[in-house]
């Protein structure tokens, strides 16, 4: 069954440097999301992408970070200068079409930031 | 603001005891409603998506239902492998807002 893979699935990374974390959505998906979950608290949005732009994001989704689709499978989400409260699980999903609502997440990737 | 919330927060219970979980919703414009599993240190895993009111989906021991202002997921006869955290969500503008999820422990 087709499914979302997510790389590293840990990082720990120092404050003020930049991460990359890697997810490569299903592939006939078309929508692409990432999310992040706090440890106890919800899920959050961060950004959607479709047809190579963001289409919404979220107030969290500032300037720290940037998506890109740098070829036909992977998508990566790009914090510049991390900070302390970044440490987050991240979770990348993807659906199929406009009319179809069903996101399928990955496994996600653990960030740790000292 | 959009805002799911779920009940309990938590719930206890023995095996094979019957129990079901609440989720409460004020989107507007109701595009689905979806149901997700989310293990320790996992992604949230899909199990339903419901449109309309009066709609019901089953997967071996869960049921969801939908009302015009809530859904429940009913789980009948549980089993220590379904203790996990159940998330609802809802979809708006494209997006996933879900709610705080309740965390099911089922003792043998």
């Amino acid at each position: 069954e087709p499914e979302v893979t997510q790389t590293p699935s840990h990082q720990v990374t120092q404050m003020g440097q930049e991460v990359i974390l890697r997810c490569v959505p299903i592939s006939n998906h078309l929508y692409f999301y990432w999310y992040r979950q706090i440890l106890g608290q919800k899920v959050e949005f961060l950004v959607s992408f479709y047809n190579n732009e963001i289409s919404e994001k979220s107030e969290i989704f500032d300037d720290q970070f940037s998506v890109e689709r740098p070829d036909g499978s992977n998508f990566t989400l790009k914090i510049r200068s991390t900070k302390l409260e970044d440490s987050a699980m991240y979770f990348c999903a993807s659906k199929q079409t406009s009319a179809q609502e069903t996101q399928y997440f990955g496994p996600g990737t653990r960030l740790l930031v000292l | 603001e959009d805002q799911v919330t779920q009940s309990p927060e938590a719930l206890r219970l023995q095996e094979g005891e019957s129990s079901s979980l609440n989720c409460s919703y004020t989107v507007s414009g109701l595009r689905g409603l979806f149901w997700y599993r989310q293990d320790p240190g996992k992604g949230p895993e899909f199990l339903f998506t419901l449109y309309s009111a009066g709609e019901e989906k089953e997967k071996e021991r869960l049921k969801a239902t939908l009302t015009k202002k809530e859904s429940f997921l009913h789980i009948t006869a549980p089993k220590p492998e379904d203790s996990a955290t159940y998330l609802c969500a809802e979809p708006s503008y494209g997006k996933l807002t879900f709610g705080q999820g309740t965390i099911l422990t089922v003792h043998p």
